[in-house]
Parts: structure tokens; sequence; C-alpha cells
């Protein structure tokens, strides 16, 4: 069974330092593109970043670009996600999303959920 | 940026309606267009991929059309598991942008 579970979030203050990890299970993680999307609270869904299998290919949303930080540890079947220098307008649910290996792709697979919440 | 757009932003039916929510792309896009369900709480599923490909496990009476700008999402006979939010999202190129959202409620 696939599974994604999140871990990391919480209360942080504007201006500091978050790192999400997001531990698959149940498939072949190295083999698959991978994801985070968030959604703030009664708001829709936004993409946030994406890295390739090998981690060596990553893009973000120009409202998280020079803050946040995705990775991956294929080793220990982990993705993850640096976020500094966070705002209030950070506060949100992150999910990480595994994409589909079928073309074209869409995102088969989403963990539980990790909420952050960016206050003073 | 690509930007969809999707109507209406709600939407009220009965159980065993048929319902449609559109999704426009702001440019074309192909069929790489894929439509989510997400219920209060929880994380999205996916429906439909590639416009029209029903995704593994899916009911059958969901069903997406369209290609290049104009798409839709199909709800035959709706049952009460069916309310919730639906989301279209492009995979053409990034950021991969999701539309607001249709929620659909009971009336």
């Amino acid at each position: 069974e696939v599974q994604l579970v999140e871990s990391g979030g919480g209360l942080i203050q504007p201006g500091g330092s978050l790192r999400l990890s997001c531990a698959a299970s149940g498939f072949t993680f190295r083999s698959y593109w991978m994801h985070w999307v968030r959604q703030a609270p009664g708001k829709g869904l936004v993409w946030v970043s994406r890295i390739n299998i090998f981690g060596n290919n990553t893009i973000y949303a120009d409202s998280v670009k020079g803050r946040f930080t995705i990775s991956r540890d294929n080793a220990k079947n982990t993705l993850y996600l640096q976020m500094d220098s966070l705002r209030a307008e950070d506060t949100a649910v992150y999910y990480c999303v595994r994409e589909t290996s079928t073309w074209p792709p869409g995102f088969d697979f989403w963990g539980q959920g990790a909420l952050v919440t960016v206050s003073s | 940026d690509i930007q969809m757009t999707q109507s209406p932003s709600s939407l009220s039916a009965f159980v065993g309606d048929r319902v449609t929510i559109t999704c426009r792309a702001s440019q074309n896009i192909n069929n790489y267009l894929n439509w989510y369900q997400q219920k209060p709480g929880k994380a999205p599923n996916l429906l439909i991929y590639g416009a029209s490909s029903l995704q593994s496990g899916v009911p059958s009476r969901f069903s997406g059309s369209g290609s290049g700008t104009d798409f839709t999402l199909t709800i035959t006979s709706l049952q009460s598991e069916d309310f919730a939010t639906y989301y279209c999202q492009q995979s053409y190129s990034p950021p991969r942008t999701f539309g607001q959202g249709t929620k659909l409620e009971i009336k």
C-alpha cells in the first residue's frame, strides 16, 4: 500500500525556519517525481515545488522561490521541504504528493498533510 | 503561468442528478488536464488524468472531456459521497496550476 506521511509541521514565528519531511513507503520512491502542494485554511490548492527522481532538478512557485528548498534522500525514501524566512501567508496545510508514472502526469497519491502556522 | 478558471464556483444538486463542471485554461494545454475531488479535512483524490482517462478505482459515473483550452468534468447519477470540492489542474508546464475549485453541495 502506498503511503506518504508528512511530519515537521507546527507553529513558527515570522522569519523563522521549518523543515517538513515526507516518509514514503509501499512503492519504489526513487522512481517517481515528487511534489509539495499547499492549501491555506479555507482556500484552494496551490502547487509549491517539484523534484525529479535524482534530486538534481527542482522548480518552485514564484511565491516561495529563494526561501524554500525541496530535496530527497532516495536511500531513506524521504522527501523534504526546507522552509526559511517564513511569512504569515505561508500558513497552510502542506501535502507531499507523488506524480504518476502515466502520461500525461497527475498526482495520484497524497499524504495526509502537515499544518504549518506562521504567527507571532 | 497558465491560469485555470473553473465554473461555477459552487453548485447545488440532488442525489441522482447529472452535473457538469467546466475548466478553462489561459492557453492551449492539449490534454494535460487532471481533475481532483477533495472532501473536508482530507487530501485530494485524483479522478481523471489526461483530460479523459479514469484513474484506477474511480467510479465510472465520473468522466472527463475536452482538449486545448476547454474541459469538462461530468458526474452522472450523483451519489451522496460525491458532494465535495472539485479542482482541475494543468500538467502541461510548470507551475502546475490548479483551478480555484467548485464546491458541489446537496440541494
